[in-house]
């Protein structure tokens, strides 16, 4: 069965970059037919896509994020990693690791998402 | 990037059908049959219902349908029941490979 497992520090500071790593078990990153993303979710608040990246490093982002949002692969180690810079109590949120099938718009499988909180 | 567009909440009784509508535009919804939808209970992961804007994954009740019309997309649950009552998102392809959601609805069952 595929596991996806976000991990990182759940407390960041204002200004400061928020990094997280997904590790995807039970199947392999290196997949033609699979994207694999970053969701996340403000408390009480909708689902926002932050991007998304294929197995070869072609990455993909939300336009409203894309100049602070980098996402990585890193297949021998079947992980994908998200990094967000400049980060404001607004980048609060539960960060869903997430993977999408191509073409896209089908996000089958989600990592149990961690809350990152932003605070000094 | 606008988000799609859903009523904030819904309801219905036991035994009922219920719809609930995803308005987007011709640049997301409008122009690619990939529209999915996914249910979240509280404190929990959302869960895909439909993909492809009418297909059902392996597992999810019959109950659950979608379809969609020029830039809306809608979410039909039929039979309602306790167990339904979530929170619904949309979702839509947008090209180059980007991806919206929808701002949420939340569905009572009375």
């Amino acid at each position: 069965q595929l596991q996806l497992q976000e991990s990182g520090p759940r407390l960041v500071k204002p200004s400061e970059t928020l990094s997280l790593t997904c590790t995807v078990s039970g199947g392999s990153i290196s997949t033609t037919n699979y994207y694999w993303g970053w969701i996340r979710q403000p408390p009480g608040k909708g689902l926002e896509w932050i991007g998304s990246i294929y197995y070869s490093g072609r990455s993909y982002y939300n336009p409203s994020l894309k100049s602070r949002v980098t996402i990585s692969v890193d297949t021998s180690k079947n992980q994908c990693s998200l990094r967000l810079n400049s980060v404001t109590a607004a980048d609060t949120a539960v960060y869903y690791c997430a993977r999408d099938a191509v073409p896209g718009g089908s996000v089958d499988y989600w990592g149990q998402g961690t809350l990152v909180t932003v605070s000094s | 990037q606008s988000a799609l567009t859903q009523p904030a909440s819904v309801s219905g009784s036991p035994g009922q059908s219920i719809t609930i509508s995803c308005a987007g535009a011709s640049s997301n919804v409008g122009s690619y049959n990939l529209v999915s939808w996914y249910q979240q209970h509280p404190g929990k992961v959302p869960k895909l219902m439909i993909y492809e804007v009418g297909k059902r994954p392996s597992g999810v009740s019959n109950r659950f349908s979608g379809s969609k019309s020029g830039n809306t997309a809608s979410l039909t649950i039929s039979g309602l029941q306790a167990e339904d009552e979530a929170d619904y998102y949309c979702c839509s392809y947008a090209g180059t490979n980007t991806l919206v959601f929808g701002g949420g609805t939340k569905l009572t069952v009375l």
